[in-house]
């Protein structure tokens, strides 16, 4: 059983620019979920995403975009970067319709604007 | 949009002692969970809860899911070095969880 990857594991990107960041859902999962993780503070919901439709979004602007494929991996998409956009991405697997076991996390992807 | 308080922000323990953290929210969840986070990794989940007032246990650690649905608590008894980390706190509704903003533990040898 495969865990949940993402990439890449670092990137650093200008203000402005337009960032993708990836990640392939845990064998058997089918809900993907993205968190923003700043500095000392617990992971933000962004949005999940269930049979590749956003199924629930969290408090962020329209910039934040994603996708999810038929194999039920993701991206997410963010445009027009800002500096406060700096922190770790977590993606989040787990199975909707089965046992709520809670999600199972990537390591993340740690984004640094500039 | 929800909220969820944990307490405390930080511990410094000695190894040996147990430690209790908790969770509280305005509003109810029908899952609350436990994970760990170290350095460079994403969370890792500890305990799931089910049912209000329900008791749960992982070898030396022990959650309880309130009554109000809106807390819960985490025990750690005995602890060691490797218990060091970031535990955070999750309430979970239709699938999607809030976290906490984490209790940073510190054990001394």
């Amino acid at each position: 059983e495969t865990g949940v990857t993402q990439s890449p594991t670092h990137l650093i990107k200008t203000r402005g620019q337009q960032v993708t960041l990836r990640c392939s859902s845990q064998s058997g999962h089918n809900t993907v979920s993205w968190y923003q993780q700043a500095l000392g503070q617990g992971p933000q919901f962004i949005f999940q995403y269930y049979r590749e439709e956003e199924n629930g979004r969290g408090n962020f602007p329209p910039r934040f975009s994603g996708l999810q494929f038929p194999n039920y991996s993701s991206e997410l998409n963010v445009n027009a970067l800002e500096l406060d956009d700096s922190a770790l991405y977590l993606c989040a697997s787990s199975l909707v319709g089965g046992p709520n076991y809670g999600y199972t996390f990537g390591s993340g992807t740690r984004l640094t604007v500039v | 949009g929800q909220q969820l308080n944990q307490s405390p922000q930080s511990m410094f323990i000695q190894e040996g002692e147990d430690v209790s953290m908790n969770c509280t929210s305005s509003s109810i969840f029908n899952t609350w969970l436990w994970y760990k986070q170290d350095p460079g990794e994403g969370p890792v989940l500890l305990i799931a809860l089910y049912k209000a007032g329900e008791l749960t246990s992982n070898g030396r650690l022990t959650a309880q899911f309130g009554i109000t649905r809106k807390d819960s608590f985490l025990n750690i008894s005995a602890s060691i070095p490797s218990d060091v980390g970031i535990y955070f706190c999750a309430g979970s509704i239709a699938g999607k969880s809030t976290f906490g903003d984490g209790t940073t533990l510190t054990v001394k040898p």
